[in-house]
């Protein structure tokens, strides 16, 4: 079975950082571009970020570029979202999501369960 | 920065049609995704590539995409429909979400 699971969130303070991971099993990560989507509570999607298969290509989103950084490593098939300078607008589940590429013809295929992120003082 | 617009919310009666639109310029001069969430629970693509149904999605899902408009269409819509549905689009290297419609089967 192709399965996502997140971990590392948590309760951090504003200003704060925290590390979430993505492992991946059931298929070869290194095949595939990944990608980073937080819902804050009561609220709908937000993209965060996506990288590339081999890690060549990353983009963000405009509310986090410059305080969070996506990586991945294929070896291990995980990806990783290096998260600083949290701020309480910060606060969501945090869901990992595959998507074939980043050329805008495939849609987010497989989703993990989402990890929780509360920034909070 | 690219928007996609949906309707917050939208009732349907069992057996009936719902129809979920999505607007965003020139959105049919990109790919369109659906996304179904139900409550507590992660995304799960229904439609992507504007039309096509991943394995396991049931007929009754179908999706168009033209001009400024894609539109998610549940035939037959059964109670387990009820959720929040979710268009995509990817934008240049960006990607957009709608901001969602709570579908109601009642």
């Amino acid at each position: 079975e192709e399965q996502l699971v997140e971990s590392g969130g948590g309760l951090v303070k504003p200003g704060g950082s925290l590390r979430l991971s993505c492992a991946a099993s059931g298929f070869t990560l290194s095949n595939y571009s990944m990608n980073w989507v937080r819902q804050a509570p009561g609220k709908g999607l937000e993209w965060v970020s996506s990288i590339s298969s081999s890690s060549r290509y990353t983009y963000y989103g405009d509310s986090v570029r410059g305080r969070f950084t996506v990586s991945r490593d294929n070896a291990k098939n995980s990806l990783d979202l290096q998260m600083n300078s949290l701020r309480v607008e910060d606060t969501a589940v945090y869901f990992c999501a595959r998507s074939y590429d980043t050329s805008g013809a495939y849609g987010m295929d497989v989703w993990g369960q989402g990890t929780t992120v509360t920034v909070s003082s | 920065s690219y928007e996609l617009t949906q309707p917050p919310s939208m009732s349907v009666s069992p057996g009936q049609t719902a129809s979920i639109t999505c607007s965003g310029d020139k959105l049919g001069d990109k790919y369109a995704f659906w996304y179904q969430q139900k409550p507590g629970q992660s995304p799960v693509l229904v439609i992507y590539q504007d039309t096509k149904r991943p394995s396991g999605i049931p007929e009754r899902f179908s999706g168009t995409n033209s001009g400024n408009t894609a539109t998610l269409t549940i035939s037959g819509t059964q109670a387990m429909d009820e959720a929040d549905y979710y268009c995509q689009a990817w934008g240049s290297s960006t990607v957009v979400f709608g901001g969602g419609t709570k579908l109601t089967v009642l």
